[in-house]
């Protein structure tokens, strides 16, 4: 069965202190591993798709990374706009579901 | 613009109360699918679609029905909606391995 693990369940940056969210999987033929930025009572917004180990994939402060059983999303100088729950899904090869880990929410303090 | 449009973003009702919830995709997608997300426990399928006529079951299919007849259009029917399926409902759709879309979400309270 295809699992999805998050950490830190909740992590508290100062703006402009740069880390990064973790994502570890389990599935069998990963045909795709999508992360996704959802604030409160709002519908997840699309961030990135990565299809194979080695790919990265960069947008604004965010940058994603994946190997075989783990994705990053580095965050650089954040800012408290980019303050929200952050998802991680695997679309694995025997199934056509999107199993989603629990998320990270991420709170960046001015 | 890419949407997709589910409706009500709203409601409370009784117990027992058939409902159903639309779901709309203006972007020829194959694939479409519903989640509820409820805290602590994350975003979990309920039903999925791979094309018209062919629905399946995700990981808590009990309690709700769905049907696509039609490409556009994916809606989610609870039949005798109890107060556990009190939840953030979502529609997504997709052409099929690619980018996720997600709908705004709807409030369901069921009393």
């Amino acid at each position: 069965e295809d699992q999805v693990t998050q950490s830190p369940e909740a992590l508290r940056l100062q703006e402009g202190e740069s880390s990064s969210l973790n994502c570890s999987y389990t599935v069998s033929g990963l045909r795709g591993l999508f992360w996704y930025r959802q604030d409160p009572g709002k519908g997840p917004e699309f961030l990135f798709t990565l299809y194979s180990a080695g790919e990265e994939k960069e947008k604004e402060r965010l940058k994603a990374t994946l190997t075989k059983k783990e994705s990053f999303l580095h965050i650089t100088a954040p800012k408290p706009e980019d303050s929200a729950t952050y998802l991680c899904a695997v679309w694995g090869g025997g199934s056509e579901k999107l199993v989603f880990g629990k998320g990270t929410k991420l709170t960046v303090n001015p | 613009e890419a949407q997709v449009t589910q409706n009500p973003r709203y409601l409370i009702t009784v117990t027992g109360k058939k409902l159903t919830v639309t779901c709309s995709q203006n972007m020829n997608h194959e694939y479409m699918s519903w989640y509820r997300q409820d805290p602590g426990l994350g975003l979990r399928q309920i039903y999925y679609s791979m094309n018209v006529e062919v629905t399946d079951k995700g990981d808590v299919p009990e309690g709700y029905k769905v049907s696509r007849k039609e490409k556009r259009n994916f809606p989610l029917i609870l039949e005798s909606p109890s107060p556990n399926q009190t939840s953030l409902y979502f529609c997504a759709s997709s052409a099929s391995g690619n980018t996720i879309y997600f709908g705004e979400g709807s409030w369901l309270t069921v009393v």
